[in-house]
């Protein structure tokens, strides 16, 4: 029921972009994306619903493929604060609790 | 807005000994939940509230892990008695209840130590 994520990590060079993605073997209502940084809590990046809809958040954007049950992040031009570790969350009953993902560490170094 | 808060932040506890935390979610968000995070791993979900009914509290280990949200807003989590494999972050997250689904809120969390 977990959802898998890839990559596992990723690092990159200021201005770059990455793509991560998120799978499920299960039917979504909707898919939450977090940021967690070393020691913090996660915080909340967007979420998406049933729709195939895509969302932005400054250069943040995800999209999410109902029918494929996937959804995937996408970084541009990445800045020294995106590092953390990105976590997807999905809903599985509608009910808005969450099966997080294993996580994905993305490193920006200048 | 003021956010979730946790107490206390970081607690090192004996096995077979009792821990309790505690959570006030942000003022509005009928939904309250507790995630127990292991070192390395995402968040796993413990028991979800809303208002003071349970909505799910499938994967909480009912034999020594119980939560409570007696008067629909804040609300303990209690491990008794606690063992090794318990050691984790305890995050406290709230949110809104709609007919929509909306993001979470957590909290600074609990850093629980077992030896």
């Amino acid at each position: 029921q977990q959802p898998v994520q890839s990559p596992q990590a990723v690092i990159l060079r200021e201005g770059e972009d990455a793509v991560i993605n998120c799978s499920s073997s299960k039917a979504l209502y909707s898919v939450h994306w977090y940021r967690q940084k070393h020691g913090e809590a996660p915080v909340f990046l967007m979420i998406l619903l049933k729709g195939g809809e895509q969302k932005g958040h400054d250069k943040i954007s995800a999209s999410f493929n109902e029918k494929k049950q996937q959804s995937s992040l996408y970084l541009t031009a990445s800045q020294l604060s995106y590092s953390g570790t990105y976590f997807c969350g999905t809903d599985q009953t509608g009910a808005n609790n969450l099966f997080f993902g294993t996580g994905t560490r993305l490193t920006v170094i200048p | 807005e003021a956010g979730v808060a946790q107490s206390p932040r970081y607690k090192i506890i004996e096995k077979r000994q009792s821990v309790a935390f505690w959570c006030n979610p942000i003022s509005g968000h009928a939904t309250l939940y507790w995630y127990q995070q292991i070192l390395g791993q995402g968040p796993k979900l413990l028991i979800q509230f809303q208002n003071n009914g349970v909505v799910d509290d499938s994967q909480l280990p009912k034999d020594r892990f119980s939560a409570e949200r007696l008067k629909g807003v804040d609300s303990t989590l209690k491990i008794q008695p606690a063992k090794l494999e318990d050691s984790a972050v305890y995050l406290c997250a709230s949110s809104l209840t709609g007919e929509v689904n909306y993001g979470y809120t957590f909290g600074s969390g609990t850093r629980l130590t077992v030896v």
